[in-house]
């Protein structure tokens, strides 16, 4: 199974800063096909799961474009630009390249 | 507008049985494969099943197989989910989520808990 490692577990962010988390696969994420299948969820508290990123960088419909994601093979990032007070809750990444699917254990993103 | 609604969730004892359910509207379900992904209290998110489009082929993790089946009907837009042998440790919310190699859209979740 792939292995979805996270960091870090908690980002304390003053409104307006910037925030960054990163996200380590055990093993390359690159699909027989050649698409890389990385994307990024957003959970706010009481909320079901949102997809944020897709394809390691591409933003889904409705999503702001502060948030941006980026990386290859095994080593991912998500970053937003600016933090606003509706960013606060867990994110998450997932692999979609190999049955059994597997998540991050989460990164929770708060306001100082 | 897309939406995915669970039901079926409930209260059960060890080694019982459960069927979910999960009703989608705002997209052609036939076309896209699906998936069950459940979250445990306070816990981080765990896949549990994928189906493909025709409902021929059925994917899961370890800690489910053998006791869970995911199933489809295109003809009423719906998604199961039978589980049997239930465990403390299958104590989740579950919700449903339309797959293609990212889960883009998802339910609200309906919670199972597993209790004697």
């Amino acid at each position: 199974d792939i292995v979805m490692t996270q960091t870090p577990l908690s980002s304390p962010v003053t409104l307006g800063q910037p925030a960054s988390i990163s996200c380590r696969s055990s093993q390359s994420l690159v699909h027989s096909d050649g698409n890389t299948y990385l994307s990024w969820l957003q959970q706010r508290p009481g909320q079901p799961p949102r997809l944020l990123i897709y394809e390691i960088s591409n933003r889904f419909s409705g999503v702001p474009d502060r948030f941006s994601g980026s990386g290859a093979g095994t080593e991912f990032t998500l970053k937003i630009s600016r933090v606003e007070a509706e960013d606060v809750g867990v994110y998450y990444c997932m692999q979609g390249t190999q049955f059994p699917l597997t998540f991050g254990g989460g990164t929770k993103v708060e306001i100082k | 507008e897309v939406q995915l609604v669970e039901s079926g969730g409930d209260l059960v004892q060890p080694g019982g049985s459960l069927r979910l359910s999960c009703v989608v509207s705002g997209f052609t379900f036939r076309n896209y494969p699906m998936s069950w992904v459940r979250q445990a209290p306070g816990k981080g998110l765990e896949w549990v099943s994928a189906i493909s489009v025709s409902g021929d082929n059925t994917f899961y993790p370890d800690s489910v197989k053998g006791r869970f089946t995911i199933s489809r009907d295109n003809s009423q837009s719906t998604l199961y989910l039978q589980m049997t042998n239930l465990r403390a440790e299958d104590t989740a919310v579950y919700y449903c989520a339309k797959y293609r190699r990212e889960f883009d859209y998802w339910g609200q979740g309906t919670l199972v808990a597993v209790s004697s």
